[in-house]
């Protein structure tokens, strides 16, 4: 399964929304238990990922209200409602549905303050 | 406290080889999936190796296949990644990064990562 991320980079405004967009080449929807086999990355400079979100729109304990996501099938979105100075880094999709275990990532998106 | 710490990385010459490893603590190791991710410098992450709590389970990235083995030793908590034939292209950070539940999981955990350089 590829992952694909749009855009490469964004830059907003302090207190603004920022949409970041992933999109998968076939559907990580589990019919069993209808659950999206879709997670969320935030990678800042010499650091390691921290997952943010899986299952698509479950945040992981501790991670900020303002970090959403939605989406189902092929098509996902993470949203940051009011950018914060801490939030500069640079996301990534990930799929954990294909078999054998292949956790797929998307290329990235960079995120600045504009 | 879920700790990972990756160790073994340096440089080495094409067609060399290294083993890296992962010595985990703060949590059951024998009963959790895990996996090597890299990061070529400025790049993506790439999932490399996935190896299951028992180590019956093995799957590798088309890239690596043929030339990295994962392995892990569930009585030292530890988790391994031996290279050979190792390319240029095989440079970057390594991680190890723990599957959060059975196969079809998030990477909930991570460790910092050790840096490997191919190069003449």
């Amino acid at each position: 399964i590829v992952m694909t991320q749009s855009p490469d980079s964004l830059a907003v405004s302090l207190g603004e929304r920022a949409t970041i967009n992933c999109k998968s080449s076939q559907s990580v929807l589990y019919s069993a238990n209808n659950k999206n086999y879709l997670a969320w990355y935030q990678q800042k400079p010499g650091q390691p990922p921290k997952l943010l979100l899986y299952w698509a729109s479950t945040r992981e304990s501790g991670v900020p209200d303002r970090f959403s996501g939605s989406g189902s099938g092929t098509d996902f979105t993470l949203t940051i409602s009011s950018l914060q100075a801490d939030d500069v880094a640079v996301y990534y999709c990930q799929q954990y549905y294909g078999s054998p275990p292949g956790h797929s990532f998307g290329q990235g998106t960079k995120l600045e303050i504009k | 406290e879920v700790q990972l710490e990756e160790s073994g990385g340096g440089l080495v010459q094409p067609g060399g080889s290294l083993r890296l490893s992962c010595a985990v603590s703060g949590f059951a190791f024998s009963s959790y999936d895990m996996n090597w991710v890299r990061q070529a410098p400025g790049k993506g992450l790439e999932w490399v190796s996935y190896i299951s709590s028992s180590g019956g389970t093995i799957y590798y990235g088309d890239s690596v296949k043929g030339r990295f083995t994962i392995s892990r030793d569930n009585a030292k908590n530890s988790l391994y990644l031996q290279m050979n034939s190792l390319r240029v292209e095989d440079t970057g950070v390594y991680y190890c990064a723990r599957d959060r539940w059975a196969p079809g999981s998030p990477l909930d955990y991570w460790g910092q990562g050790t840096l490997v350089t191919v190069s003449s």
